[in-house]
């Protein structure tokens, strides 16, 4: 089953909210990855991160990666239209080549 | 370039026929991967290919088997379609290992009747 968890599975904002999704692993993870997924569309990478207590951003999207490398989060500020989809993170679990995939957090942003 | 690109877009099966679903990139990337994408579960890994010649079982390999032809195309194969293959499948690459990002393909919307 899956090993990484992503919290919320929706989540519903008004145009200018922000809008946070988080990522669990029960191991501890070489690297995380987010994607974005536009209805209709594919998954399109959108960032890695690697090290300990790593933060990136993105424009108005902040990334983090915890200090024990089990957890992340990908935090969007002043949500717009444009921000509509699903965002997965994918984890390299230690001693593995092979990305787990959380389930997704679909956001619909309401204008 | 092209990156990654599937075929066909849209299927629609009867319960037991068969079919390939083919993948390919021209990135020259070492790894290949192919993911089925049901509601609500994510992307889950059915079967990848680190290299030319070698493949290995993902999280939900039955009913699927794969051929890695050469370094840019990489097979999906549903010998006797169920009902509960009916989902989007994506193929992916990698240059090198998950280490580094995977470019996807646009899907195959595959429907089992």
């Amino acid at each position: 089953g899956q090993q990484v968890m992503q919290i919320p599975q929706y989540q519903h904002v008004q145009e200018g909210e922000d809008f946070t999704t988080y990522c669990n692993s029960s191991t501890t993870l070489s690297n995380i990855q987010w994607y974005k997924q536009r209805p209709g569309g594919h998954p399109v990478f959108l960032i890695q991160l690697v090290k300990s207590g790593e933060v990136k951003k993105q424009k108005r999207l902040t990334f983090q990666f915890g200090e024990a490398k089990k957890n992340s989060s990908l935090h969007i500020t002043a949500t717009q239209t444009t921000d509509v989809g699903t965002y997965f993170c994918a984890g390299i679990m230690g001693g593995s080549y092979i990305p787990t995939f959380g389930r997704g957090t679909s956001l619909i942003v309401h204008p | 370039n092209a990156g990654v690109t599937q075929t066909p877009k849209f299927q629609v099966l009867k319960t037991g026929q068969s079919m390939t679903l083919q993948c390919a990139q021209d990135m020259n990337h070492n790894s290949m991967y192919w993911y089925r994408q049901d509601p609500g579960m994510g992307l889950r890994l059915i079967y990848y290919s680190a290299s030319e010649g070698t493949t290995d079982k993902g999280e939900v390999p039955n009913g699927y088997n794969v051929s890695r032809l050469n370094k840019r195309e990489f097979s999906l194969r549903l010998e006797s379609a169920a009902p509960s293959q009916t989902s989007v499948y994506f193929c992916a690459s990698i240059l090198g290992t998950g280490l580094n990002e995977q470019f996807f393909g646009p899907g195959t919307r595959l429907t089992v009747l």
